[in-house]
């Protein structure tokens, strides 16, 4: 199984929007709504921010969102704030019962 | 609130087998609805994951790691348990441990994670 892809990194500045893209393929992203998002930060374990395409779980501000357009997911960060910057991992589940992650986006805030 | 912890060595000699325990902590892993798996980090690049158990010892592995990997449950102990056999430098590693939550297919709680370095 093949990682999903996402942009090595993004940037933008305090209060703008960003917007991080996953491609798989219709084995995964595509073929369920099984798509979760997480954000890492330099030393600790990942933190789920998005699942299910685009659903927050409590707690998770409501800057975060999610989408999904065939075999394509998408995060949105509005507001960017300086505590965004970190590292933000797709997931799907697949049609092998698997999970595959993305490669990883690294988000500097400016 | 349900907390994970990984334990064991943090240095595995090549060749040797990697072995990790997860214990888990405010909520019971014989719960139904939650599957127990264990994801890795390579140093500085993206998540993989590893495999999955339920309570009941059913078990899912990562097909290129299939034939070297083992989880196993302690329900009496609220202990999950990843062994790695035959390993190289390659799978130096943080290795986490997770809460599936089923119905969703996502990981909810996640374990502080371990670095476990394969050096002889």
């Amino acid at each position: 199984q093949s990682a999903l892809t996402q942009p090595a990194s993004v940037s933008g500045s305090p209060g703008q929007s960003i917007t991080i893209s996953c491609t798989g393929t219709s084995s995964d992203v595509g073929g369920y709504n099984y798509v979760s998002w997480y954000q890492q930060h330099p030393g600790k374990a990942p933190k789920l921010i998005i699942y299910a395409v685009a659903n927050r779980p409590s707690g998770v501000s409501n800057r975060f969102s999610g989408s999904k357009s065939g075999n394509t997911a998408s995060l949105t960060i509005s507001g960017l704030q300086a505590e965004d910057e970190a590292d933000y991992y797709c997931s799907s589940y697949t049609s092998t019962y698997t999970w595959v992650f993305g490669g990883g986006t690294k988000l500097t805030v400016l | 609130q349900v907390q994970l912890q990984e334990s064991g060595p943090g240095l595995v000699k090549p060749s040797q087998t990697l072995s990790l325990t997860c214990t888990v902590s405010g909520g019971s892993i014989s719960s139904g609805g939650y599957y127990w798996s264990w994801i890795r980090q390579h140093p500085g690049k993206g998540l993989e994951w590893i495999g999955y158990i339920y309570y009941s010892g059913s078990t899912y592995y990562n097909p290129s790691l299939k034939s070297r990997v083992t989880i196993s449950v302690d329900t009496s102990k609220n202990q999950f348990s990843l062994k790695l056999s035959s390993v190289t430098a390659a799978d130096t590693a943080v290795y986490y441990c997770a809460r599936v939550v089923a119905a969703g297919k996502l990981f909810d709680y996640w374990g502080q994670g371990t670095l476990v370095t394969v050096s002889s």
